[in-house]
């Protein structure tokens, strides 16, 4: 499977506690996007990475967000301090950008889905 | 503020009919059109786009229709299959902005009967 992969695909967190998680994007792909997505909404868009540069952040990403893409492949999404507000299904996303006009369709993972207690 | 929206949140089909969707948007930078699908459990999967240079986009089953000055487009699935009954997102992107990132709606669950 040349898809993207998110691990893990559930996580049950105390309130205060730290989580992280991975995606790995496709490989060829030089584009990796965060998103979140709560119940009954669309996904809202957190960060990117053109290659291992973080280029936009919303603010929807609190200080208590980070993420990081190291060597251009893979990245991670930290949350440090959880609450139950950051209960949501998290989404990773690649796309390749060719450099043309022509705009590349996002391809998402499965998703990593946060419970805060 | 809700650039994107799908103001029907649930739209229920008859297998072999026509299944329409409808998404509006706010924000005239936007042009580029995308929908996707969703499944329980799994991430949203493109379907279809459009640019805003075109007024329809066809393949196979699935047609978008844009129209610009009513800032509205729609995915029209015909004939509807009950493999079709998911969550369609509709959304929106300046690709002229860095990033080629998205704005989604709110989603409309499809159920198509058998």
């Amino acid at each position: 499977d040349t898809g993207v992969s998110q691990d893990p695909r559930h996580k049950i967190t105390k309130r205060g506690q730290n989580v992280t998680f991975r995606c790995d994007p496709i490989s060829e792909h030089n584009r990796l996007y965060w998103y979140r997505q709560t119940l009954g909404q669309g996904p809202e868009f957190l960060t990117y990475f053109q290659n291992e540069a973080q280029l936009e952040k919303s603010r929807l990403l609190s200080d208590r967000f980070s993420a990081e893409r190291p060597k251009g492949s893979f990245s991670t999404l930290e949350i440090q301090r959880t609450e139950q507000g950051d209960s949501a299904m998290y989404l990773c996303a690649s796309s390749l950008d060719a450099g043309s006009s022509y705009n590349s369709p996002l391809h998402f993972g499965n998703g990593t889905r946060l419970t805060v207690t | 503020d809700q650039q994107v929206k799908q103001n029907s949140p649930s739209l229920s089909v008859q297998e072999g009919r026509i299944s329409i969707l409808n998404c509006d948007y706010t924000n005239s930078m936007f042009d580029y059109f995308l929908w996707y699908k969703k499944y329980p459990a799994e991430g949203p999967t493109f379907l279809i786009s459009i640019s805003s240079i075109k007024d329809k986009n066809e393949d196979g089953r699935f047609t978008v229709f844009l129209n610009k000055s009513a800032k509205h487009l729609s995915l029209h699935i015909v004939p509807s299959q009950p493999g079709d009954s998911a969550v369609y997102f509709c959304a929106a992107a300046d690709i002229k902005a860095a990033g080629n990132k998205l704005t989604f709606g709110g989603g409309t669950r499809v159920l198509v009967k058998p």
